[in-house]
């Protein structure tokens, strides 16, 4: 069982360029979220899913966009990437959503990005 | 939304005990979650917390106290392999997690 995988591993990226960072999940997971993690910061909600079909903005959403087209599935998109935008990011899955018992969320290894 | 404090650093010798501290401001509240998390890596839960009191899990144990927003982390017989960040994580009204800095702890021979 492979849980939540990411890729890439790590990217370096010149601003301005467009980047998908890839997520899938084999726990038949309801909901999925994308978190950056900055030093000092903590980890940051950037977009999440409930369910396949639906997205919701986190607290940090502006200049990334997410689809989920299925359960497995749940890419991040930076359209035109900024020098700010580098940071590891985290995807993660939870069983429901939120609102049943722990619903805890189990994180994929992480992509680290950097936006030169 | 949320603020949550904890500290960032903390230094203990092995077989020792260290509590970290997490103290939080919330929108709503429905649980509190701990994760440990080791450099490069990703954050694996260690502790959920949703009524007042301890929960002991082997030896880790998470204590909340809801009506001072605060909990604590208790790490007991401290091994090398403890050597980690902490993060204390709040699930709003809206059932989402929101995580503070962290606590990085170092465990010293």
């Amino acid at each position: 069982i492979a849980g939540i995988t990411q890729a890439p591993t790590s990217q370096i990226l010149a601003a301005g360029r467009r980047m998908t960072l890839r997520c899938t999940q084999d726990m038949r997971h309801n909901a999925m979220y994308w978190y950056r993690q900055d030093l000092g910061l903590g980890l940051r909600l950037i977009h999440y899913s409930n369910t396949a079909g639906t997205t919701g903005k986190g607290e940090v959403p502006d200049g990334y966009s997410v689809s989920r087209a299925n359960t497995d599935d749940f890419p991040l998109t930076l359209a035109s990437a900024v020098p700010s935008q580098t940071s590891v990011y985290f995807c993660a899955s939870s069983p429901s959503g939120g609102d049943s018992g722990t619903d805890t969320q189990y994180f994929g290894p992480g992509t680290r990005l950097t936006v030169l | 939304g949320q603020n949550i404090d904890q500290p960032t650093e903390m230094t203990a010798t092995e077989g020792a005990i260290v509590q970290i501290n997490c103290t939080y401001q919330t929108s709503g509240f429905n649980g509190l979650f701990w994760y440990q998390q080791h450099a490069g890596e990703a954050p694996t839960f260690l502790s959920y917390n949703v009524l007042d009191g301890l929960e002991e899990k082997g030896r880790f144990s998470s204590f909340l106290s809801r009506s001072k927003g605060y909990s604590y982390l208790l790490l007991k017989e401290l091994q090398m392999k403890d050597s980690a960040s902490y993060l204390c994580a709040v699930r709003d009204r809206d059932y989402k997690l929101s995580f503070g800095a962290g606590t990085t702890v170092t465990v010293r021979a």
